[in-house]
């Protein structure tokens, strides 16, 4: 099955730190990708979708200044969370799709933030 | 906006019990999926319901999709403990945008 690459799996760091999240298709070109965050016990939620070569389209309350996502390739996805703070410290999951296809899910990624 | 429901919670069951979980969205849905979340993991995709009134089976797991396309359900026949996790079901309203259910945990004694 399709398979999607997310690094790194845990990040901890300190407040003010701004920390880059990798997702990679590996074995099939995504035309779209999905950044959701999951805080504990809790459902998942949609950040933002972004297109391969165009700015990603962010969901009602989430800071796109604050949650930078990069979309260069078919392939590869980043979510750069810029200076975080311990109220972003989250479960991190990426996904990805091709045309009208499922999402695949990456692995997820924990941060915490000191 | 749209809202997905799902009920209940949480479940605690037996093993060798049945389970059902069910799925209400606030609109209609041009397809359902579904996906299972071990503890710690990531969501797994499970299955997709795109007709009105459809109906799939994988092993233990039925799975339906109302015919108003506005809500679903996922039915485990003889629960096992390996069944332990969380479902969520997600709405997809046509543009590949899934919104994810609230969820429901399902715990298995042996």
């Amino acid at each position: 099955g399709a398979v999607v690459s997310q690094h790194p799996s845990w990040v901890i760091c300190k407040s003010g730190t701004s920390v880059k999240i990798e997702c990679r298709s590996l074995d099939f070109q995504a035309t779209t990708m999905f950044w959701y965050r999951q805080f504990p016990k809790q459902s998942l939620m949609l950040m933002a979708t972004s297109n391969e070569g165009s700015k990603a389209t962010y969901e009602q309350g989430v800071e796109k200044d604050k949650f930078l996502i990069n979309h260069a390739s078919l392939t590869l996805s980043t979510l750069t969370v810029t200076s975080a703070h311990p109220e972003d410290s989250s479960f991190y999951i990426c996904s990805a799709a091709r045309g009208n296809q499922p999402q695949h899910f990456g692995d997820g990624t924990r941060l915490s933030i000191l | 906006g749209q809202q997905v429901m799902q009920i209940p919670q949480y479940q605690h069951v037996q093993e060798g019990e049945d389970f059902t979980t069910y799925c209400n969205s606030s609109t209609t849905l041009s397809n359902i999926q579904w996906y299972k979340q071990r503890p710690g993991g990531h969501p797994v995709f499970l299955i997709q319901l795109v007709k009105s009134g459809e109906v799939k089976k994988q092993k233990r797991l039925t799975f339906q999709f109302g015919e108003a396309k506005k809500n679903s359900s996922l039915h485990i026949t003889a629960t096992q403990t390996t069944d332990v996790g969380t479902y969520f079901c997600a709405g997809n309203t046509g543009f590949q945008k899934l919104v994810f259910g609230t969820g429901t945990r399902l715990l298995v004694s042996p």
